[in-house]
């Protein structure tokens, strides 16, 4: 079966700090979509990054990194100096073996206190 | 484009009352999908469709309704509403179908069943 864990439920630092969100899935599939979503206060879901099984290269988008390790299983995230304005819900999520459905991990909510 | 439109933001319906959650898009995306969103729960796939005309039960089809007549519109309807549908629902849009592709999502709608 095909699963998605966030295990942090919630994590509150304190800004500027580096933070990283754990997203560990599996799947039987050889071709895969990986996700990762943000979901801030005011309810939007917001797409960050899109990730295929065969591209393993850790990518970079300005404060906001992503480290994809096929061998653990996981798709991490991590947010650099971080801000206030970071705070949200984070979600993972994961393509399904029909490709029409997408698995998603239950959330990390990530408070960045000034 | 207006992207992903959802109407109504918010909605108060009581045991047994019908409804139409409506969602359209204007971005010519053959796949279009709902989903629920339930507290420290991650996203759960309703119906989906890859197309008009052609519509699919995901992960949670059970007590709603859905067709797609055109391209752009895919509305939910509720046929006996239950307190256990009180939830947030997305609507979501790809192109080309699948949950391969970038899914862009509306602003959601509330609902509360009372």
């Amino acid at each position: 079966a095909q699963k998605v864990t966030q295990a942090q439920t919630e994590i509150s630092v304190v800004e500027k700090e580096d933070v990283t969100l754990d997203c560990v899935y599996e799947t039987r599939d050889t071709t895969y979509y990986l996700f990762w979503y943000k979901q801030p206060p005011s309810g939007e879901l917001v797409f960050l990054i899109r990730r295929n099984s065969f591209d393993e290269q850790n990518e970079i988008s300005g404060r906001y990194s992503w480290n994809f390790q096929k061998s653990t299983s996981s798709f991490n995230f991590t947010i650099t100096a971080s801000q206030v304005v970071d705070s949200a819900v984070y979600f993972c999520a994961l393509s399904d073996h029909s490709n029409y459905q997408l698995i998603w991990g239950a959330g990390t909510k990530l408070i960045i206190k000034p | 484009n207006a992207g992903v439109t959802q109407t109504p933001k918010f909605q108060v319906l009581k045991t047994g009352q019908s409804m139409t959650l409506q969602c359209a898009q204007d971005m010519n995306h053959e796949y279009m999908s709902w989903y629920r969103q339930d507290p420290g729960m991650g996203l759960r796939l309703i119906h989906y469709s890859v197309g008009a005309g052609i519509t699919d039960q995901g992960e949670v089809p059970n007590g709603y309704n859905v067709s797609r007549s055109t391209t752009e519109d895919f509305p939910l309807r509720l046929l006996s509403a239950a307190p256990s549908q009180t939830s947030v629902y997305f609507c979501a849009s790809s192109s080309p179908p699948g949950s391969l592709e970038t899914q862009y999502f509306g602003p959601g709608t509330r609902l509360l069943v009372l």
